[in-house]
Parts: structure tokens; sequence; C-alpha cells
């Protein structure tokens, strides 16, 4: 059954630092998305991505966040100076239609 | 705006016992509603959805979900729990109206399962 990849599992970074997070979404979906999960916390919204522009985006994915689909499989999310609030765990998620699949997420950590 | 409400943060139940998960929500038109699970340390899985269609959703697992849009409820049920069940339960909404659900979804605050042998 084809699923959501995301790389790295676990991503330990300074404050101030830039990380890139990576997906591959299903190979038939066109709608991608990012999610986050702060420990404790309900998952967030971030953005959304369709057609190779932005869709929507919530008001956490500010100027720090960017997203792309560099070569048309994957697709990452940016975060360009970390803050040790931006500490989460981080999903991707893909979708054709009807519902939205995640990937087993990546666990970033600012300190 | 659209929004979900799990009335429980915890439900403990033994194996061989019934599970009922409790879920409300608001959304000012026809929602489409999920449920997915997350195993320790896994990520989330689609449980089960519903779209307007038939109001009791069949799921994986053994789960199933009653849409009442009279109780605006979406609860999630189970006839006989498993040790395998004990996980972490979110029910969520779409935020787009319309065909394909591809806009954003709004998660529940969670819902542990605890099953004691």
């Amino acid at each position: 059954e084809p699923e959501v990849t995301q790389t790295p599992s676990h991503q330990v970074t300074q404050m101030g630092q830039e990380v890139i997070l990576r997906c591959v979404p299903i190979s038939n979906h066109l709608y991608f998305y990012w999610y986050r999960q702060i420990l404790g916390q309900k998952v967030e919204f971030l953005v959304s991505f369709y057609n190779n522009e932005i869709s929507e985006k919530s008001e956490i994915f500010d100027d720090q966040f960017s997203v792309e689909r560099p070569d048309g499989s994957n697709f990452t999310l940016k975060i360009r100076s970390t803050k040790l609030e931006d500490s989460a765990m981080y999903f991707c998620a893909s979708s054709e239609m009807g519902g939205q699949y995640f990937g087993p997420g990546t666990r970033l950590t600012v300190t | 705006a659209q929004s979900v409400t799990q009335l429980d943060s915890h439900v403990s139940v033994s194996e061989g016992t019934p599970v009922l998960l409790r879920c409300n929500y608001s959304s000012s038109y026809s929602p489409s509603l999920f449920w997915y699970v997350q195993h320790p340390n896994k990520g989330l899985q689609l449980l089960l959805k519903y779209t307007s269609a038939a109001t009791l959703v069949k799921g994986i697992n053994g789960f199933e979900a009653e849409f009442k849009k009279s109780e605006t409820s979406f609860h999630l049920t189970k006839p006989s729990a498993h040790m395998s069940d004990a996980a972490e339960y979110f029910c969520v909404v779409s935020a787009s109206h319309g065909s394909g659900n591809t806009g954003k979804l709004i998660f529940g605050q969670g819902t542990t399962l605890q099953v004691k042998p």
C-alpha cells in the first residue's frame, strides 16, 4: 500500500539555524500539507500546497517558513531561523480526494 | 467556523469490552468528518471518514462511527477492544466545503484509549 514518507525521523538543531524537513507524498496525489503537533497540544494546520503554489496557510506559517516541491516527488518544509517554540512533531500529508494520508512525522528539537 | 470537541481526554476499558470515544462537531454546513489513530511513536492513520453518504461508517480494525446530525455527534465505537487498540484517537473535521475535501483539517484534542488485560 502506498504511503507518505518523511525524513529525517528526528532532527536536533540549535536556535537560529535553518532546517529542511522532507516528505515524499503518495505518487498520484495532488494536494500536499504540513501540520505540526507541539508536545501535549492539538495537531495544527500549517500550510496546504496545490499546483505548485500555496493554497492556504495558517497564522503560524509566517515568513520564517517556506514550502517547495523541488523535483515532482519531494515536498519540503524549510524553517529559516529556528526558535525554541518550533520544537514539535511535523507531519506531512497528501491527498487526492476524500481524505488526507499522513507520514510518520519528523520530531524537531530546537536547543 | 468548523470545530470538534472530544468529550473525554482519557478512556480506559478492559480487553474484550466495547469502546466508545465521543466527539461533537460544530459546522456551518454539512461537514466531512474523520477519525485518525496515532500509536506511540507512529504517524497518524486514517481510521474512517464520513463524507455525506451513509451515516454509519465502517473503518479499519473493526471500528465504526455514526454521524448524527440532530446531536452534532460522530462517536467512534468498537464492539470488543483489543490490546493493540491502545493509542491516541483524534476526531477531525474538514474545513473545506464541497467535493474533494482537500482543505485543511481541524483536529480535536485527542482521546487516549487505554486497554487493560
